[in-house]
């Protein structure tokens, strides 16, 4: 079973619509990421940070999505403006440092733009 | 960047024969490489890591083992189930800052009875 918790599990939005999930890392995991799944099983990383710092981001992630990991709180991915490409599973990983590779991920949460 | 490769699927097997997997791999650096599953409707889990070159990694029955000079790094399993059935994912953990892991495109693996 996953450790690592994301909401909701299914998400559905209208184009333009704002959609948000959140992720509860693994207790005493401080490293997060969040990779897109397509329906084709590709995925797509899209940011990471070690406590609430950012290490990675891609270019997609700095315009229209937004994430943050606010101390003591869940983590959050938030699509400011949902297209139709964007329909996907949104994974959500955590790990206890940075470069082991061992990453937990939750289940996801599969995000459909009508 | 750093990519890796794999078997492009569906791999449809009937239980008790063999299973490989090929995965390759580009990297400018040493890489760290693993093999992860995803069963349905779960996020994917690490099945192994895959030690230095030349040692063998495993986990499940299944194994795996690092050639440095041909950049690959195959799972092999001897004798699949029909539980086995899943996508595997050949990843590799970049050697930059962050160290994002990089995924194959995942191989589905049917096992029938």
């Amino acid at each position: 079973n996953s450790k690592v918790i994301q909401t909701p599990r299914y998400l559905v939005k209208g184009q333009g619509q704002k959609a948000k999930m959140r992720c509860i890392p693994e207790k005493g995991h401080p490293v997060v990421f969040w990779y897109q799944q397509n329906k084709n099983n590709e995925f797509k990383f899209l940011i990471n940070f070690q406590n609430q710092e950012v290490l990675q981001q891609i270019d997609m992630t700095e315009k229209r999505f937004s994430a943050e990991c606010p101390s003591n709180s869940p983590c959050s991915l938030e699509i400011q403006s949902s297209e139709a490409g964007d329909s996907a599973l949104y994974l959500c990983a955590s790990s206890r440092r940075v470069g082991t590779g061992q990453l937990y991920f939750g289940e996801g949460s599969k995000l459909t733009v009508l | 960047g750093d990519s890796v490769t794999q078997t492009e699927g569906p791999v449809t097997l009937s239980e008790g024969t063999s299973l490989t997997v090929n995965c390759s791999y580009e990297t400018k650096q040493y890489p760290t490489l693993f093999w992860y599953v995803q069963y349905p409707g779960e996020g994917p889990q690490l099945l192994f890591k895959v030690p230095k070159a030349n040692e063998k990694g495993s986990s499940r029955g299944f194994e795996a083992t690092y050639n440095k000079e041909a950049t690959s790094f195959h799972l092999q399993k001897a004798s699949v189930q029909e539980s086995d059935s899943a996508v595997y994912y050949c990843a590799l953990s970049e050697t930059s800052s962050g160290q994002k892991l990089v995924f194959g495109q995942g191989t589905i693996l049917k096992v029938y009875l």
